[in-house]
């Protein structure tokens, strides 16, 4: 699977849009873009995925680039429950394990 | 249905004993994993099941390691002669067929330490 690369930690204000980026220059074409976070304690929970247009759901945003080398999480208004270890994760078509890195640890600040 | 359950929470074992965990996927997921995390670290795949057929694993799950799911239903993850460096979050997952290359819902983890 192809890497990606995280910041290691980030910091955001409790109510405030939070921008999580993620760099994958060695994305294929048919890989598609996973974000999983880790509450402390718990096991990783599904974010959000896509493949080359932008998704929005109940949780995020995911802002993919057109040359889908990076793409963004965003979190519309951060609070201090979404105090978590963000994970960007890029799977190939039909595969089905999960290659972590250590992720971004994102701090909510009240 | 209460998610993907893993028994026990927390292990303390004795450097070299046998211990046993299981996992309860959602009951409609034929599709199951385990996962190891250290601390500090993401998870890391181990094994995969699709229904009771274990079709992969990883060179990180050594010969003292044994996955099972007889009827594709729970699964079980032995470490035989358990060693400090085992010490570590064990993870389950599980997806549905239906939803390949999408969410997979992990349990909260069973703890090991060995002593």
């Amino acid at each position: 699977d192809a890497k990606t690369t995280q910041p290691n930690s980030m910091e955001s204000n409790e109510e405030e849009p939070v921008h999580l980026p993620c760099n994958h220059s060695t994305i294929s074409g048919t890989d598609y873009i996973h974000w999983y976070r880790q509450l402390p304690s718990q096991g990783p929970e599904y974010v959000i995925h896509g493949l080359t247009s932008n998704v929005n759901n109940r949780m995020a945003s995911l802002a993919i680039a057109e040359d889908r080398k990076s793409s963004t999480l965003i979190l519309h208004r951060a609070t201090l429950r979404d105090a978590a270890v963000y994970y960007c994760i890029l799977t190939g078509a039909g595969s089905y394990q999960l290659t972590f890195g250590k992720g971004t640890k994102l701090s909510v600040i009240p | 249905d209460t998610g993907v359950s893993q028994n026990p929470r927390h292990k303390i074992t004795k450097r070299g004993q046998n211990v046993t965990f299981r996992c309860d996927p959602i009951s409609e997921h034929n599709r199951l994993y385990w996962y190891r995390q250290t601390l500090g670290q993401g998870p890391e795949f181990l094994t995969y099941f699709q229904n009771e057929a274990q079709l992969e694993k990883s060179r990180l799950l050594s010969d003292r390691f044994s996955a099972e799911r007889p009827k594709g239903s729970f699964s079980t993850l032995e470490i035989q002669r358990t060693e400090q460096g085992d010490s570590a979050m064990y993870l389950c997952a599980s997806s549905s067929y239906r939803t390949a290359n999408t969410e997979a819902f992990f349990g909260q983890g069973t703890r090991l330490t060995v002593v």
